[in-house]
């Protein structure tokens, strides 16, 4: 799986829409970007994947830029209990163990009051 | 709908002792994962069942860790002759396609 390069951590005031991104200047063709955030003493969480095309649901949105080499993971309208760290994944289908994961650091996002 | 549900929530156990961590994973998700955590740690994987295939135990760190998989549904964690390195938080996820959805781990403390 590609590599990825998130900043450790980020602010966002309450209310407003926290963009986090994301740099996976290796990925390949075949391999989704996908985004899970784990809050303290939580399980993780998945929030939204994609390919190649913009996503959006119910938790946020996915930008990945035309050349694929980095994306953005927007909560258009951050709360307190959006505080997590975030973590953005590069995978292929398949592979070692079906597609296990493994996180990186992630970036900790702070959402304040 | 239902998530993946993980019980117990918290265990605490001494040295020596054994102990099963069970995972109920959503309902017709065909492949399982175990995972760890330690504090402030990323995931280690465990162990992975898909269907009736036999399971990757390839990250399994040693002998005293099995898992089962029952009907192709429940799953259970047994870690025999508990260490104090055992301590961490187990999750189970289950997936749908390729995304994983994980249930609310386990903490296991060994004194």
């Amino acid at each position: 799986d590609a590599k990825t390069t998130q900043p450790p951590s980020m602010d966002c005031a309450e209310g407003r829409a926290a963009n986090l991104p994301c740099n996976h200047s290796t990925i390949s063709g075949n391999e989704y970007v996908y985004w899970y955030r784990q809050i303290h003493s939580q399980g993780p969480q998945y929030i939204i994947h994609g390919l190649k095309n913009n996503e959006t649901n119910e938790m946020a949105s996915l930008i990945i830029t035309e050349d694929r080499k980095s994306s953005t993971l927007i909560l258009p309208h951050a709360t307190l209990r959006d505080t997590a760290v975030y973590y953005c994944i590069v995978r292929a289908p398949g592979g070692r163990a079906g597609n296990m994961l493994t996180f990186g650091g992630g970036t900790r996002l702070m959402v304040k009051p | 709908g239902a998530g993946v549900s993980q019980s117990p929530s918290n265990k605490v156990t001494e040295k020596g002792k054994d102990v099963e961590l069970r995972c109920d994973p959503i309902s017709g998700h065909t492949a399982l994962y175990w995972y760890r955590q330690s504090l402030g740690q990323g995931l280690e994987f465990l162990i992975y069942f898909q269907g009736n295939s036999a399971p990757d135990k390839s990250g399994l760190p040693s002998d005293r860790f099995s898992a089962e998989r029952t009907g192709g549904s429940v799953s259970t964690l047994t870690i025999q002759r508990t260490q104090q390195e055992d301590s961490a938080v187990y999750l189970c996820a289950s997936t749908l396609e390729e995304t994983q959805y994980f249930g609310p781990g386990t903490r296991l403390l060994v004194l």
